[in-house]
């Protein structure tokens, strides 16, 4: 399968301190950059995306920067809280077919 | 419903033995995906069906892994033979058949084959 490298594999960040996660990708055809957060035992959930005509997304604490030349994508969270302790997992997709290609995901930890 | 579901939640087998895995995918939502994780690792694609079709089964390991649909609603995905290679957490999303739609996973099975 087409990659998505994601790193670094585990983050500790202090509480209010920002967290950084950065994904790169190969194909240039892909047109759709997601974010999911998971919990343990539960599914992923979406929490922010990002299409390649813009240069950043931001949502409330959570932000994407895109950089369409590097073929890279991060995602940054502001005033870290201990409930964002989770795994993200960044993903990829190409076309009007939402087949997601995945990076190996982040595990955060948010300490008190 | 309130959202997608997939059961069993666990499933424990023995080596050799058949599994089904059912998703119930949110109502209306024409496109279906079961995706694979490992242990510590990523989600890796299965299969997509799009109403009960599956255009892009390209994800599937073998050929003792196979899925079917019926209609726009439950999917069940079907492991034969199984091995301790297929122990991981099946997952489960549904979307609107849009252009990025949003994904919307189950909790998944967590299947463990002995």
């Amino acid at each position: 399968q087409q990659q998505v490298k994601q790193s670094p594999q585990s983050l500790i960040v202090q509480k209010g301190g920002i967290s950084i996660i950065n994904c790169a990708y190969e194909n240039t055809a892909f047109d759709y950059f997601p974010w999911y957060q998971q919990f343990p035992g539960k599914g992923p959930a979406l929490l922010i995306a990002i299409r390649p005509d813009v240069s950043e997304k931001k949502e409330g604490r959570f932000t994407i920067s895109f950089n369409k030349s590097a073929k890279q994508f991060s995602l940054h969270i502001m005033d870290s809280q201990p409930g964002d302790s989770a795994t993200y997992f960044c993903a990829a997709s190409k076309g009007g077919y939402n087949k997601l290609i995945f990076g190996a995901g982040t595990r955060l930890a948010v300490h008190p | 419903g309130a959202g997608v579901s997939q059961s069993p939640s666990n499933k424990v087998t023995e080596k050799g033995k058949d599994v089904e895995l059912r998703c119930d995918p949110i109502s209306g939502h024409t496109a279906l995906y079961w995706y694979r994780q490992r242990l510590g690792q990523g989600l890796e694609f299965l299969i997509y069906f799009q109403g009960n079709s599956a255009p892009d089964k390209s994800g599937l390991p073998s050929d003792r892994f196979s899925a079917e649909r019926t209609g726009e609603s439950v999917s069940t995905l079907t492991i034969q033979r199984t091995q301790q290679e297929d122990s991981a957490v099946y997952l489960c999303a549904s979307s609107l058949l849009l252009a990025g739609a949003e994904q919307f996973f189950g909790p998944g099975t967590r299947l463990t084959v002995l």
